[in-house]
């Protein structure tokens, strides 16, 4: 167990839905980062938020939003679902912006039928 | 952000110590370089992390030259077990910084 947790596991929705997947970061890590991996394809950035404040956006689409609550924890929205929002989605989370204190869950993989 | 380049795959036996290198040729003064290790369906696992000279773990060992335009992670005796996906980072730490992998490199290591 890394310490960070992410849920649900699995989803399976269909094209047009709404989903939210929800991080809980490592205990005392304020910065939360949200990772897209497609099927045998490396690890998109899609966006960082800090003590609850957006601090890096990276290939997020414009259909997916994220924010991060007062109790840290995260959760990212991902609408109007395409079947090629199929993936791994992983939550990160670190004390601070360091390269090295980055804490992965175990991913939610999402599914679109 | 320094791009960073690795080869997209390669194979070992046990036993073997494997090399991985990876090109930052525009690595910025104030960039450290990051190695994590990724099994299949599991989040990605710290693995070393350097500035320069060499950096030794109980895991692994990180190379990088005087020009830090490469760095080589080296894995001592690997095992089946250390078959998985190796991606190099380089960035500054401090705020702001957005973790980028790139594809990585996939270490198949059989028997």
């Amino acid at each position: 167990d890394s310490g960070v947790t992410q849920t649900p596991k699995h989803l399976i929705t269909a094209t047009g839905q709404r989903v939210t997947l929800r991080c809980s970061p490592r205990s005392g890590d304020l910065s939360v980062y949200w990772y897209q991996q497609s099927l045998d394809q490396g690890l998109q950035f899609l966006i960082q938020y800090y003590n609850g404040e957006e601090r890096a956006k990276g290939n997020i689409l414009e259909r997916f939003s994220a924010q991060q609550f007062p109790d840290l924890h995260s959760e990212l929205n991902l609408s109007s679902l395409e079947l090629g929002d199929s993936a791994l989605y992983f939550c990160a989370s670190s004390v601070v912006d360091r390269t090295d204190g980055y804490t992965f869950g175990s991913g939610t993989r999402l599914t679109v039928v | 952000l320094a791009k960073t380049t690795q080869p997209i795959s390669m194979d070992s036996y046990e036993g073997q110590e494997v090399n991985i290198t990876c090109s930052h040729n525009n690595i910025a003064t104030n960039d450290y370089i990051t190695w994590y290790q990724q099994f299949p369906s599991q989040g990605p696992r710290f693995i070393i992390q350097g500035y320069k000279t060499k950096v030794t773990n109980e895991v692994a060992s990180l190379f990088i030259p005087a020009d830090r335009k490469s760095s080589t992670l080296s894995l001592p005796r690997v095992s089946l077990s250390d078959t998985a996906v190796y991606y190099c980072l380089v960035g500054f730490q401090g705020g702001g910084f957005k973790t980028i992998f790139g594809a990585g490199t996939r270490l198949f290591v059989k028997a």
